[in-house]
């Protein structure tokens, strides 16, 4: 059972648009929703995290967007830049830092075209 | 800071051998680590979690016999597979926090690929 589900498979955006990515979750117990971006061959890298206390969380070009009722959650990626071509996950847990680890969805494989 | 190594980044072994895999916190003590398996293009799988000094909690379907896993310092948690085969081949990434740090980030290594012939 996949409790965290991540559309789409893959993304091709121009350089300079909006890159959006979701994920839907069913755990109602899931307090934590952090994004990772993992570039071939290396291990993924923590992007922007949200708790369900908030509805949006932004840092830099990277926007996080939560919709506790709907049990979903959304990266957006402003200006979107070559370097940002990578697989991004989305991921949860029933705890903040992950402590009991992380359900991961399948993740996204970006590309952004220059 | 807060980097995660891993040793080695790749390995080949013979099909029926054991291979270690470390995992190390360079600059911080990781009271908690964890360990995924990560097929080629598919998601991080989640296999076990280790806590320093205790024994490591597997995720349900992963054999315990097979993947050993030992957390025996603050800084040090190692993966054997034990009796290694060819469906063994994957991408094995560690991660560790710190709670100390005051955030809820799970710092991640940079895999380790095996390949079993």
């Amino acid at each position: 059972q996949q409790q965290v589900k991540q559309s789409p498979q893959s993304l091709i955006v121009q350089k300079g648009g909006i890159s959006i990515i979701n994920c839907a979750y069913e755990n109602t117990a899931f307090d934590y929703f952090p994004w990772y971006q993992q570039f071939p061959g290396k291990g993924p890298a923590l992007l922007i995290a949200i708790r369900p206390d908030v509805s949006e969380k932004k840092e830099g070009r990277f926007t996080i967007s939560f919709n506790k009722s709907a049990k979903q959650f959304s990266l957006h990626i402003m200006d979107s830049q070559p370097g940002d071509s990578a697989t991004y996950f989305c991921a949860a847990s029933t705890t903040p830092g992950g402590a009991d680890g992380l359900t991961f969805g399948k993740g996204t494989h970006l590309i952004i075209q220059p | 800071g807060a980097v995660v190594s891993q040793h080695p980044s790749r390995v080949i072994c013979k099909s029926g051998t054991s291979v270690k895999i470390e995992c190390r916190s360079l600059d911080f003590q990781a009271t908690t680590m964890f360990w995924y398996r990560q097929f080629p293009k598919q998601s991080l799988m989640l296999m076990a979690t280790s806590n320093e000094g205790s024994k490591a909690t597997y995720e349900q379907g992963v054999e315990k016999d097979k993947f050993l896993i030992n957390h025996a310092s603050l800084t040090l948690s190692t993966l054997t597979v034990t009796s290694a085969h060819p469906e063994d081949s994957s991408f094995y990434i560690c991660s560790a926090r710190d709670p100390s740090f005051g955030n809820d980030e799970q710092y991640f290594g940079p895999g380790t690929r095996l390949t079993v012939t």
